[in-house]
């Protein structure tokens, strides 16, 4: 397809589990976004990728979260030892620059893969 | 400390007339803005921006206004429709955070028929 693709749409698991979400993004976007959205709240940033590094990772909320994007096109967010606290909407974007500066780059969506942790 | 608020969490609005949405901002290294709506269960879709050297952008029937020195930024639909009702977030980045974006709690705008 031609948009950002994440799996699985939904995930139900059980407090303490391992989860991983994955993020196919637009081909040729270099750059990568993971984002948090609780109900009733706007996006929360969580990492983003420039090529295969990490260019930040401030918005990992703890050292449960971790993320990769070995070959600089598809990512996988991981969560170890999930909580309650991590059911929300997790999505991912791509696009072709970075956003803001001089070479604004416009985020593009998936439509994101809901966690729920029991 | 949310560093991007939207105060009016829904704003409702007759088909064909103005709808007028805020946004407020306190981190003044934030030059860059934009807008998203976003749709039931779907991702958030880019709808217009704005760099911090202009004061106004305007897109068809959408029109971005930043007020910088009151670090204020609204959005104008013009004329509204029905199929313009969804959710809004407002969106910032600049200085050393280009990248990330930080996104308000959202706007949800019904318009009716």
């Amino acid at each position: 397809g031609a948009g950002v693709s994440q799996t699985p749409s939904n995930k139900v698991t059980e407090k303490g589990k391992y989860v991983e979400l994955r993020c196919d993004p637009i081909s040729g976007h270099t750059a990568l976004y993971w984002y948090r959205q609780s109900l009733g709240q706007g996006p929360e940033f969580l990492i983003y990728f420039q090529g295969t590094g990490a260019a930040d990772d401030s918005g990992l909320p703890n050292d449960r979260f971790f993320a990769v994007r070995p070959e600089g096109s598809v990512s996988t967010l991981k969560i170890q030892r999930t909580e309650r606290g991590d059911s929300a909407v997790y999505l991912c974007a791509s696009s072709l620059n970075l956003a803001g500066g001089a070479n604004t780059g416009e985020l593009f969506f998936g439509e994101g893969s809901r966690l729920t942790v029991l | 400390d949310q560093q991007v608020k939207q105060n009016s969490p829904s704003l409702s609005v007759q088909e064909g007339r103005i709808s007028i949405l805020n946004c407020d901002y306190t981190n003044s290294m934030f030059d860059y803005f934009l807008w998203y709506k976003k749709y039931p269960a779907e991702g958030p879709t880019f709808l217009i921006s704005i760099s911090s050297i202009k004061d106004k952008n305007e897109d068809g029937r959408f029109t971005v206004f930043l007020n910088k020195s009151a670090k204020h930024l609204s959005l104008h639909i013009v004329p509204s429709q029905p199929g313009d009702s969804a959710v809004y977030f407002c969106a910032a980045t600049g200085g050393t955070s280009y990248g990330k974006l930080t996104f308000g709690q959202g706007t949800i705008l019904t318009v009716h028929p």
